[in-house]
Parts: C-alpha cells; structure tokens; sequence
C-alpha cells in the first residue's frame, strides 16, 4: 500500500498562473480531505470530498479554489489565478472514516 | 470551525527527560482528539489519539491526558530522545474526525543530547 500520494512535491508558479495539486488517496479510501498549512501556522481545513461529491467546502476560499475527486483518478485542488498569499503547503489526507492518512504535501510558491 | 488552542509554541527538553504539550478547545461537541507529529518536509502522521470516555490513553512513550470539564488535554512524551525532535499538533473533531479537524497552531520540540 503505497500510502496518500501527491504530486507534484514543490509547484512554482507566476502570480496570475493556475496551479493543479493532484491527490491519489489509500486504496479502499473513499474520503479526501484538503488542508492548507500556511508558516508557523497549524493545518487548516480546506474541503472534505467523497467520490463524485462534495461534502464539505466551508473551508474553501469563495473564489479562484475549487476541488474535485471525479469517479475514476486522482482528486484535484485546483487554484485559478494565484496570488502571492496563495503560497502554502497543501495537503491531502484520506480516511475510511476518521483516523487520517496524510500525504507528504504540495509546496506552491508563487512567484 | 472552532478554535484549538495548543501552547507552548515551541520547547526545549534535555535528554530523557519529559515533554509537556497543552491544548484547550471550546466546542463541548468535539469528540476526537488527536495528536499529530509532523517532520520537516513530511505531512503530519497520527501519534495518539483519544476519545472523552476515558480520561488517560498511553501508547509507549506517548500519554494523553484529557480533562474533560476543563477542556483541556495534553501529550506528554516520556524520556525524550533526540528523534522526538519534531512539530506537535494538537487536533480536535466533531463525530469522530469524519468531517474534518481543527488543528492547534503546534509546538516545536527540540530534544538537547
């Protein structure tokens, strides 16, 4: 079992880019979950998604962030037209339900 | 999503000795707290974790105390080694974490040789 997988490890991107942040969760995971880690802060909540739907997004900022975890691949965290503050650690964790696998992360700079 | 709040920010141990984390919440509706531990470049791994029917929960080293009409619960690392040097969150949920949790802003612990 190769664990919570996502790609890529470290993302620069120019102010204005979008960026795509790929999840793979455990296999038998059927719960994504999304956090955005900003320095010296704690992880914070971002989206909560099960195949095909989204349960959860409270966490999400109302514009340019979306999030999908279609029937079949990856789930994605997608930025449109990044900023500076965007800049973070991303991660994904998944759970059957409950105790969380979490991923090694996403480093987006925004340049 | 309600506040943890988990002190001290960072904190230095010697060598064997014990290693005190504090965190507080206000949702009396939390039901899960667990302990993360995260390395530099990794994501955060589950430590320990507790639920409010029990009062104390020790796996090796690790203890977590819960004080529930305080609200408040604490890690305490016993015989600390130097490879214990990491960040600690603490991390509360609603309905067992399924929907998410609410992390403390962590502690950094250093383990002096």
């Amino acid at each position: 079992n190769a664990g919570v997988m996502q790609n890529p490890r470290h993302l620069v991107r120019r102010r204005g880019q979008e960026a795509r942040l790929r999840c793979s969760p455990m296999k038998g995971h059927s719960h994504v979950y999304w956090y955005r880690q900003l320095p010296e802060e704690g992880l914070k909540f971002m989206v909560y998604l099960q195949k095909e739907n989204i349960i959860d997004e409270s966490g999400m900022p109302k514009e340019r962030f979306s999030a999908e975890f279609p029937k079949e691949g990856p789930s994605i965290l997608r930025i449109q037209q990044v900023v500076r503050g965007d800049s973070a650690a991303y991660f994904c964790a998944s759970s059957p339900s409950g105790d969380y696998t979490f991923g090694s992360g996403t480093r987006l700079t925004v340049v | 999503q309600q506040q943890v709040k988990q002190s001290p920010q960072s904190l230095i141990v010697q060598k064997g000795g014990i290693s005190i984390i504090n965190c507080a919440y206000e949702n009396t509706a939390f039901d899960y707290f667990p302990w993360y531990q995260q390395f530099p470049g990794k994501g955060p791994a589950l430590l320990i974790a507790i639920r409010p029917d029990v009062s104390e929960k020790k796996e090796g080293r690790f203890t977590i105390s819960f004080n529930k009409s305080a609200k408040q619960f604490s890690l305490h690392i016993m015989d600390s080694q130097p490879g214990d040097s990491a960040t600690y969150f603490c991390a509360a949920a609603v309905g067992g974490g399924a929907d998410g949790l609410t992390f403390g802003k962590g502690t950094h612990l250093i383990i002096q040789p």
